[in-house]
C-alpha cells in the first residue's frame, strides 16, 4: 500500500475554506484515495474518497490531481466543530487495509 | 443511525492482568476490525475479520493478543497479561463491503486502555 505525506498542522479561520494537502507519489493505479477525521476522543469518522475524479459530498470536496500523485480536501466553510486530525490514506479495492499516518491536525480558530 | 458498540468506554488495570475489550458491529456488517492507537499516533491495524475467519491479524502480538468473532457477529479483543506499553485506545469499526474492496469504515468511540 501506498504511503502518504501529510503537514502535521494547519490553521483556518472559521468561514473560511480549509484546504488540507497530500502526497502520494507512489499511489498505483487501483488505489483509491480516502479521508477520514478523527474528533478528539472519538473514533475515526470517514469523510469522502475517489480514484480519479474529483468528488464532493455533504462534508467535503476531494480535488485529485491528473497524475493522481497528490490530492487536496476541501472543506468550504469551516466551523470550530472541524478541528480534528484529518488523515489521507490510499488503499487498493483488492482487500487492501487502511492505514493510518500521523495526519494533519486542523485547527480553526474564530 | 445505527453505530459501531463498544465497551467498556474507559479501563485501567494493572500490568499482568488480564482484560477485555468487545464491539458489536453495525447489524449486517460482514467485515470487522480492531486497531489501536496510542497517544499521538494514528490507528493502527491489529486484526481483520470477514464474518468468523481471521483475514488478517499480522500485527496482532499474538503471545499476549487474541481476538475471536465466534458467530460473525460480535467480537472480543483480550490481552493477557498486560504490560504498560499496551496503554492506548482500542477502536472497532465495520464495514458493509465484502472481501476484494476497501470501503467506507465505520468506527466505535473506542475502548481507552491504561495499565498501571
Amino acid at each position: 500500500d501506498a504511503k502518504t505525506t501529510q503537514p502535521p498542522s494547519m490553521d483556518c479561520a472559521e468561514g473560511r475554506a480549509a484546504n488540507l494537502p497530500c502526497n502520494h507519489s507512489t499511489i498505483s493505479g487501483n488505489e483509491y484515495v480516502y479521508w477520514y477525521r478523527q474528533i478528539h476522543s472519538q473514533g475515526p469518522q470517514y469523510i469522502i474518497h475517489g480514484l480519479k475524479n474529483n468528488e464532493t459530498n455533504e462534508m467535503a470536496s476531494l480535488i485529485i490531481t491528473e497524475d493522481r500523485k497528490s490530492s487536496t480536501l476541501i472543506l468550504p466553510h469551516a466551523t470550530l466543530r472541524d478541528t480534528a486530525v484529518y488523515y489521507c490514506i490510499v488503499a487498493n479495492n483488492q482487500g487492501g487495509k487502511l492505514i493510518f499516518g500521523q495526519g494533519t491536525e486542523l485547527s480553526v480558530k474564530p | 443511525e445505527a453505530e459501531v458498540a463498544q465497551s467498556p468506554r474507559y479501563k485501567i488495570t494493572e500490568k499482568s492482568q488480564a482484560v477485555a475489550f468487545w464491539c458489536d458491529p453495525i447489524s449486517g456488517h460482514a467485515t470487522l476490525y480492531w486497531y489501536r492507537q496510542i497517544l499521538g499516533q494514528g490507528p493502527e491495524l491489529l486484526v481483520q475479520f470477514q464474518d468468523e475467519s481471521v483475514v488478517d491479524d499480522s500485527q496482532l502480538p499474538k503471545d499476549r493478543f487474541s481476538a475471536e468473532r465466534l458467530k460473525g457477529v460480535d467480537s472480543t479483543l483480550k490481552i493477557q497479561p498486560a504490560e504498560l506499553g499496551d496503554s492506548a485506545m482500542y477502536l472497532c469499526a465495520s464495514s458493509p463491503v465484502m472481501r476484494g474492496y476497501t470501503g467506507e469504515l465505520f468506527f466505535g468511540e473506542g475502548s481507552r486502555l491504561t495499565v498501571l
